[in-house]
């Protein structure tokens, strides 16, 4: 089945240690996006790619970065983990961004732990 | 973007109908009315979305407002399984990229 994979589900870092966040998927879309979902709160974008045009979210922290180095992989970094950054990590996919009926596809999500 | 406005949480028996509200007051006339929910420990899943007219599909019904400013999304007959947070979502076709989540319900189903 098509779908959006997110490895590993679980990930722990200590506080300062940078961490990257995988995300594959087998749609063949050309849109990506990571979500952040702290607990208790609704999903908040970060950014997204559309192909290899990267789109950052205004109030997107510096310390998250992003890279796609093909359709089908995206990964999250964050360089400098704080406390504050402990969330589920939800990546996305979709087949146009300029399309407001198309449905997003989200992975099981990356729960991320900072201790 | 617009904003919208759902209960907090809603219960509901086994086998009966939902009907989940949500306001959306200062919807504009392009935005689409998207509905996702999210089961416990996974991602958010689409549910169904609408412009205008009512719309149906295997998971669900969505009746719209003909005023366009509420919904309703309706599971005709809710399980074990439907136990979600349900979010309703305003896309504008400017900024269709995005998906802005509210608070959401929180529905409940017992036996």
């Amino acid at each position: 089945d098509a779908m959006v994979i997110q490895n590993p589900r679980y990930q722990v870092t200590q506080f300062g240690k940078p961490v990257t966040l995988s995300c594959s998927q087998t749609l063949n879309h050309n849109v990506m996006y990571w979500y952040q979902q702290k607990s208790s709160q609704a999903p908040k974008l970060l950014f997204h790619y559309y192909d290899k045009d990267f789109n950052n979210e205004a109030d997107t922290p510096d310390n998250f970065q992003s890279r796609r180095p093909n359709t089908s992989f995206c990964f999250l970094d964050i360089r400098s983990p704080g406390l504050g950054d402990a969330a589920m990590y939800l990546c996305a996919t979709s087949s146009e961004t300029s399309v407001p009926t198309n449905e997003q596809f989200f992975g099981p999500g990356t729960r991320l732990t900072v201790l | 973007d617009a904003k919208t406005t759902q209960p907090n949480s809603m219960e509901s028996n086994e086998e009966e109908p939902v009907h989940l509200p949500c306001n959306h007051s200062t919807i504009s006339g392009t935005d689409y009315i998207h509905w996702y929910r999210q089961l416990p420990s996974q991602g958010p899943e689409y549910v169904i979305h609408g412009l205008t007219s009512n719309v149906n599909n295997r998971m669900a019904s969505l009746a719209i407002a003909e005023d366009r400013k509420s919904s309703t999304l309706i599971l005709h007959r809710a399980t074990l399984r439907d136990a979600a947070v349900y979010y309703c979502i305003l896309r504008d076709p400017g900024t269709a990229s995005k998906l802005t989540f509210g608070t959401g319900t929180r529905l409940q189903v017992t036996l």
